[in-house]
This record gives structure tokens, C-alpha cells and sequence, in this order.
């Protein structure tokens, strides 16, 4: 069985300072890790994925995260928020199997101007 | 990525009836579909798989009885909610595996209201 964990159902951050929001997974074999965002009432967006090669990504939006085999993360991280970033964030993982999404709970963020 | 498409973008309907919802990959031929539920503030549920021709595979706990797919060609998959009960009002949301089925990209969701 695979599952994501997002430890934090909120995080706030000021516009301009770093933002990062967390993921852990659990997954037999090598992972495939994915982050969409949400916004209200809308479906999801993708913004980064990791199926093999560096272990650090870069997205859309500026959005990067970084795969970290050995803390089994995949943490989303953004140099400088905008205000514009508030929204649902979701982590999720797949196998090469049968690339079924599990999605973790999800994180909002809030980024205050 | 790919551009999909869902109609309606919400639905109100009263106890009993059926609901049919549409999803619609734009620029994409899409064998693989998938049907997610989402509850208010939590995340979503894989509902099921639908795959062009032939039977969606679905998830444990899901009715197929109920939550009847279709996926009759590359374009479209259609989910029918059968003889709704209040307990159905959720947002669905569907999705197609593009980029060799590593990647799904989203419709924007349904909202359905059973009164």
C-alpha cells in the first residue's frame, strides 16, 4: 500500500519570505511523487512532478522540490511567496504499477501581504 | 499538459434521481480516466479507473452499481450517479493520465447537490 503525509493542515507565511510545505510517502519500489495546488472550488493543478534523475525538481509558478530517498520526502519550497500563492496544496504519490494517485490530506497556505 | 474539461460545473437534484457528469479531455486521446470524490476540506478519493472500451476498474467501497462509467471513446468518460441520496453531494472530480500515464492532469470538478 503507498501513503502520503502533509504534517502541517496550515501553513502561513509572509509575501516575500521562503515557503515551504512538507511531504513524506510511503511506497513500495521507487516513487513517483507529484504536487498539485487547489484553489476554491476548482480542480487541481499541476505543478511539479519526480520520476527519476536530479533529485531536485523545479515547477511551475517558481515552485521546487527536492526528493530525499533516505527521509523518504518531497518537500515543496518556494524562494519568495506571493500573496497569490494561497491556496490547497496536495502531495502525491504513485507506482509505476498502475499510477494510481494517493494524495495526502493536504496544506493551506496562506501567504499575508 | 493536458486541458480537460467538466460539465456540469455543479449540479442540484433531488433525492432519487440521476445525475450524469461529463469529463472531456480537449487536446489529448486519453485511454485512462480517472473519477475522484472529494469532501468539503479533505482530500480526494481515487473512485475509480476508466479505461476507453471496455470495463472501469473500481476502487474497494465503491458502488459500480451506483457510480456507473462510462468511457465510450478517447475523448470522453462520463459518470453517472445513480438514484442519489444526500450522502452523494460532493465534489467530483475527474482526471486523464497523459505523458505516458505518469502524469495526470485535472478537470475543474463538479459539484453535486443531492437535496
Amino acid at each position: 500500500a503507498q501513503s502520503v503525509a502533509q504534517p502541517e493542515d496550515q501553513v502561513n507565511v509572509a509575501e516575500g519570505n521562503p515557503l515551504t510545505v512538507k511531504c513524506t510517502y510511503s511506497v513500495s519500489g521507487n516513487p513517483y511523487l507529484f504536487w498539485y495546488v487547489q484553489y476554491p472550488n476548482r480542480g487541481l493543478q499541476f505543478l511539479l512532478k519526480y520520476i527519476t534523475g536530479d533529485n531536485l525538481v523545479k515547477g511551475s509558478y517558481g515552485f521546487e522540490a527536492e526528493f530525499n530517498k533516505s527521509q523518504t520526502s518531497f518537500h515543496l519550497k518556494k524562494p519568495s511567496a506571493l500573496v497569490s500563492d494561497s491556496a490547497l496544496y496536495f502531495c502525491a504519490v504513485s507506482s509505476p504499477y498502475d499510477y494510481k494517485l494517493s494524495f495526502g490530506a493536504g496544506t493551506t497556505v496562506t501567504v499575508r501581504a | 499538459g493536458a486541458v480537460v474539461s467538466q460539465h456540469p460545473s455543479r449540479v442540484i437534484c433531488k433525492s432519487g434521481t440521476s445525475v450524469k457528469i461529463e469529463c472531456r479531455s480537449l487536446d489529448f486521446q486519453a485511454t485512462t480516466m480517472f473519477w475522484y470524490r472529494q469532501f468539503p476540506k479533505q482530500s480526494l478519493m481515487l473512485m475509480a479507473t476508466s479505461n476507453e472500451g471496455s470495463k472501469a476498474t473500481y476502487e474497494q467501497g465503491v458502488e459500480k452499481d451506483k457510480f456507473l462509467i462510462n468511457h465510450a471513446s478517447l475523448t470522453l468518460s462520463t459518470l453517472t450517479v445513480t438514484s442519489a441520496h444526500p450522502e452523494d453531494s460532493s465534489f467530483y472530480i475527474c482526471s486523464v493520465g497523459a505523458g505516458g500515464l505518469d502524469t495526470q492532469y485535472f478537470g475543474p470538478g463538479t459539484r453535486l447537490t443531492v437535496l
